[in-house]
């Protein structure tokens, strides 16, 4: 039961590079998320998906993209990474319903920019 | 002022002790709480989630909601070594559709 799944675990990046953050779930979500978590920051909403074929930026979308590729899927990419982009980056997916929002997260992906 | 607050701690709590976190929120139309704790260098998990006033008993944990004060709180009865943690205080307002603003999260730190 992987329920979501992203890779990769750990990376290390130059400045100036990009990268692609890869993510999927088999609990038949339809909607992800991608937040960052930084020391003393809590948890930040990047990008996220409410259904197949919709995204949203969250409240720090500057210097991501997203795809959401099928309603398994949803990629993160870094175009031009900046020391700044430096974080712990978890991917999550949910089914929102009126009783409340259950979020389910992935294992973490360590990003270092240098 | 963020949104949800949560005292960072760390918390220092003897085992077997009750360990107390509090966490307040500004968005007075809030409906959704939940709390999720996260061990050190894992992913956050959830604990337990809350939607009326009161209290919300689910095993060694208590949840209590008083939306009048806007505040949210967690109790860890008899906390274990294990309990040591950083708890996240999660809330969902009603028009942010499926979406949690997340406090910066307490750390929780059980001695023997």
């Amino acid at each position: 039961n992987a329920g979501v799944t992203q890779t990769p675990k750990f990376q290390v990046l130059k400045t100036g590079q990009s990268m692609t953050l890869q993510c999927a779930q088999d609990m038949n979500h339809n909607s992800m998320y991608w937040y960052r978590q930084d020391p003393g920051m809590g948890l930040r909403l990047i990008y996220y998906s409410a259904s197949e074929g919709t995204t949203d930026k969250g409240e720090v979308p500057n210097g991501y993209n997203v795809s959401r590729l099928n309603k398994r899927e949803f990629s993160l990419r870094l175009e031009s990474a900046a020391p700044s982009q430096t974080s712990v980056y978890f991917c999550a997916s949910s089914e929102p319903r009126a009783s409340g929002n259950t979020i389910y997260f992935g294992e973490g992906s360590w990003l270092t920019v240098v | 002022q963020k949104e949800v607050e949560q005292n960072s701690g760390p918390l220092s709590v003897p085992e077997g002790a009750i360990a107390s976190l509090n966490c307040t929120y500004s968005d007075r139309g809030s409906q959704s709480f939940f709390w999720y704790r996260q061990y050190s260098g894992k992913s956050p998990e959830l604990i337990m989630s809350i939607y009326s006033n009161g209290d919300k008993e689910d095993g060694r944990f208590t949840a209590q909601l008083n939306k009048a004060s806007q505040y949210v709180s967690l109790l860890i009865r008899d906390s274990q070594p294990s309990d040591s943690a950083t708890y996240l205080c999660a809330v969902k307002s009603p028009d942010s559709w499926g979406k949690l603003q997340f406090g910066a999260g307490t750390q929780v730190v059980v001695t023997p």
